[in-house]
Order: structure tokens, then sequence, then C-alpha cells
């Protein structure tokens, strides 16, 4: 049974960088059937999807994030990585780690549990 | 971007009532329309993909339907497991979008 496990600091400072990362047990990162997402979620608010990499280390942004935001793929740790720069209060939301299928129909089909993280000074 | 609008925003309802939840896209997304349930503190679940399969796992008395911009989520016989927020979500183009969601709650 596939897994993931987000674990990062969960309070950051404004103007400070948020790095979060995504463990994958039970199956292997580095499938050309699957990319790696994160999605995060403001308190009592929506979802958002922040962006995905592929097992290549290909990276694809949402557009309103794109110029703080990095992914990256440590293939041997099984694991992959967000850094969101420059953060401020409206950064504070649960941040979750997903599976995205490459190919229709792609769906979110595993999540993490989810990690809350709070920007304050 | 693709713009996702659910309606309503909540609902209250009673064991057994027959609920629908409907999602409208802001251009075409021909049955490229994802269905989350979420429960409170607890990631998003897929309930329902491509605008009407269902999930391995997922009770059958949820379904969905639609194409283009308008699409429905039914639950048929609502359950006490069954109050918590859905979500639609268009995989049609990047960046991909949610609904704002549609909170179940009980009457």
């Amino acid at each position: 049974q596939l897994q993931l496990q987000e674990s990062g600091s969960g309070l950051v400072k404004p103007s400070q960088t948020l790095s979060l990362t995504c463990a994958v047990s039970g199956g292997s990162i580095s499938s050309g059937s699957y990319s790696w997402s994160w999605i995060r979620q403001p308190p009592g608010k929506g979802l958002e999807w922040i962006g995905y990499i592929y097992h290549s280390g290909s990276a694809y942004y949402n557009p309103s994030l794109k110029s703080r935001v990095t992914i990256s793929v440590d293939r041997s740790k099984n694991q992959f990585s967000l850094n969101l720069t420059s953060v401020t209060a409206a950064d504070t939301a649960v941040y979750y780690c997903a599976r995205i299928s490459n190919f229709w129909p792609k769906t979110f089909d595993y999540w993490g549990q989810g990690t809350l993280v709070t920007v304050s000074s | 971007d693709i713009q996702m609008t659910q309606s309503p925003s909540s609902l209250s309802a009673s064991v057994g009532d027959r609920v629908t939840i409907t999602c409208r896209a802001s251009q075409s997304i021909k049955t490229y329309l994802n269905w989350y349930q979420q429960k409170p503190g607890k990631a998003p679940k897929l309930l329902i993909y491509a605008a009407s399969s269902l999930q391995s796992g997922v009770p059958s008395r949820f379904s969905g339907s639609g194409s283009g911009t308008d699409f429905t989520l039914t639950i048929s016989s609502l359950q006490p497991e069954d109050f918590a927020a859905y979500y639609c979500q268009q995989s049609s183009s990047t960046p991909w979008t949610f609904g704002q969601g549609t909170k179940v709650e009980i009457k």
C-alpha cells in the first residue's frame, strides 16, 4: 500500500522560506506512470494546487506561485520536496503531498495526511 | 485558469436523503472532472474520476454525471459517514483547479 508522509517546519517567520519533504513508501518515486504533487489548504478554505514534479525532475508550477516555488526530487531517498520563498501570513495552510497519474484520467489518488504550516513572527 | 464553481456551498440533509451537488467549469473540460470527499482533519479522498467513474472501494450510492461545463455528484441515500466536504477538480489543463467545496451537514 502506497503511503506518503509530509515533514518539515510547522512554524516559519514572514519573509523566510518554507521547506517540506514528502517521503514515499510502498512504491517507487521513479515510476514513469506517476508524478508527485503539492497541494495546500488554508484553514477553513478550499484546495490549491501548487505544482508537481516528474520522476525525471521536470517540474511544473501554478503560475500564481511560480516565482516563489521550487519542487525537487531525491530518487535515492524516495522523496520529494517543496520550497516556498518569501512567505507571508497568506501562506499559512495545511500542505499535502499527493500522487497524480501521468495518463488520463489524471487523479490525485494517494495523499499524505497533511502538515500545518503557520507563518508568524 | 479554468474556474470551478460548486453549488451549494453548504447543505443540511438527513440520513437517507438523496443529495445532489453541482459543479460548473468556466470552459469546457469534456469529462476531465474528479470528485473528492474530505472529512475534518483528514486528507481528501478520491470518489469519482472522469466525471462518472467510481473509484475502487467507494460505495455505489455515490455517482457522478456530466460533461462539458456542468457536472453533478449524487449521493443516493445519505449515510452518517457521508457528512463531509466535497470538492470537484478539473484535470483538463494546468493549473489544475478545485471548486470551493460543498459542506454536507446533518439536519
